[in-house]
């Protein structure tokens, strides 16, 4: 069974401009969440989406969205991007949400804002 | 605020046990906790999850004492690959909230 897959893996920015990354989740995985990983703050929930509604969302600025779409397949964008957005994106997806079930995680899409 | 605390480093040697502790305030009775391994340039990989006493699967254990007010990972017999970083995730079932601890970077020595 394939895996999370996450495109694109690297992706460099400059500040003020706008990102999409894409998450394809596990074939029958219906949630997906998104987190940001960094030296600095760590692993840090953004959003969780199942059956295309947000389910779960964390402590980010309006400037991190995302959506789901009928097929599970999900995309979060950052707009006005900042130096400090900078970071590691894992995509995680599992059967169901919001109960606790196994998560599987993407290899992430590294983003350098210069 | 759901605060989750971990050790930044540990070392062991082969065949050890290690038990890596996540300590998290205010954790209710139905709120989960989940362990993650992460190795360079992967994403986190799912280890153990629980939310009472002591679970068990074929690689690990979860210890959760009555006061809910920290969570021990326990691996039994530890190997080299085993060396990557480990973190503690908790979900607050109530508000939804998803806090990570910091990680624990677990070195195994031969």
């Amino acid at each position: 069974k394939a895996g999370v897959t996450q495109t694109p893996r690297y992706l460099i920015k400059t500040r003020g401009q706008q990102v999409t990354l894409s998450c394809s989740p596990i074939s029958g995985h219906r949630s997906v969440s998104w987190y940001q990983q960094t030296p600095g703050q760590g692993l840090q929930f953004l959003f969780e989406y199942f059956s295309e509604t947000q389910r779960n969302k964390g402590n980010f600025p309006g400037r991190f969205s995302g959506r789901q779409f009928s097929n599970s397949r999900s995309e979060m964008n950052v707009s006005t991007l900042e130096l400090g957005d900078s970071a590691l994106y894992l995509c995680a997806s599992s059967l169901e949400a919001p109960a606790p079930y196994e998560q599987y995680f993407g290899p992430g899409t590294r983003l350098t804002v210069t | 605020l759901a605060k989750t605390t971990q050790p930044i480093s540990m070392d062991s040697y082969e065949g050890q046990e290690v038990n890596i502790t996540c300590s998290h305030n205010n954790i209710a009775t139905n709120d989960y906790i989940t362990w993650y391994q992460q190795f360079p340039s992967q994403g986190p990989r799912f280890i153990i999850q629980g939310y009472k006493t002591k679970v068990t699967n074929e690689v690990a254990s979860l210890f959760i004492p009555a006061d809910r007010k920290s969570s021990t990972l326990s691996l039994p017999r530890v190997s080299l690959s085993d060396t990557a970083v480990y973190y503690c995730l908790r979900r607050d079932t109530g508000r939804r909230a998803l806090t990570f601890g910091s990680g624990t970077r677990l070195q195994v020595q031969p």
